[in-house]
């Protein structure tokens, strides 16, 4: 069964700080992954999609890359940004979408 | 991208009564749909998945009877909480996917039961 962590599961820091988020999984047999952002009380928004013979993929201030021989991803959030708070979500494909456990990031001014 | 529309966004509901959620997809053919499930600071749990015509696989521990999704046509799926319970109370995100493309999410049902 697919199991998918990301770390850290919170995340609080100042405005202009580069972050690493993490995301593991324990099966690499997977079609793609995926990173979304999830304001409170709201749906998802995606932010980039990893095919599994992709290495990386860059969005503006997010660039996200995919190891998926050893069952990792990070998103890579540049000059952070009061408006980047929200929970960011990882999650795997194989047959179905498997999502993460998250991580809510706070970035205060 | 695609568009998936979720309706209502908000239902409150007395105890016992049933509710059902609408999940669209606008602008394709969405031939699989997903109805996942989310507890307050928690991550998205898998309840379903659903194939037009066809009967949804439900993941372990979901119990159908309580949780019925029809997939009658290849735009619209519906969850339907039968007999709902406070416990129930939680948030409910479809997304659908046509084919092996790339799956978009509705904007989400929170759900209260009182």
């Amino acid at each position: 069964k697919q199991e998918v962590t990301q770390i850290p599961a919170a995340l609080s820091v100042p405005e202009g700080e580069n972050l690493v988020l993490n995301c593991s999984f324990t099966d690499s047999a997977i079609y793609n992954l995926q990173w979304f952002r999830q304001d409170p009380g709201k749906g998802l928004t995606s932010l980039l999609l990893i095919q599994s013979s992709q290495r990386e993929q860059t969005s503006g201030r997010l660039n996200a890359s995919l190891d998926k021989s050893s069952g990792r991803s990070t998103l890579y959030i540049a000059a952070s940004q009061p408006g980047d708070s929200a929970t960011y979500l990882c999650a795997v494909r194989a047959d179905k979408l498997i999502f993460g456990t998250g991580t809510r990031l706070q970035v205060f001014p | 991208g695609a568009v998936v529309s979720q309706h209502p966004s908000r239902v409150i509901c007395k105890s016992g009564t049933s509710v059902k959620i609408e999940c669209r997809s606008l602008d394709f053919q969405a031939t699989t749909m997903f109805w996942y499930r989310q507890f307050p600071k928690k991550s998205l749990m898998l309840m379903a998945t659903s194939n037009e015509g066809s009967k949804a696989t439900y993941e372990q521990g979901v119990e159908k009877d309580k949780f019925l999704i029809n997939h009658a046509s290849l735009t619209l799926s519906t969850l339907t909480v039968t007999s709902a319970h406070p416990e129930d109370s939680s948030f409910y995100i479809c997304s659908a996917r046509m084919g092996g493309q790339e799956a978009f999410f509705g904007q989400g049902t929170r759900l209260t039961v009182v």
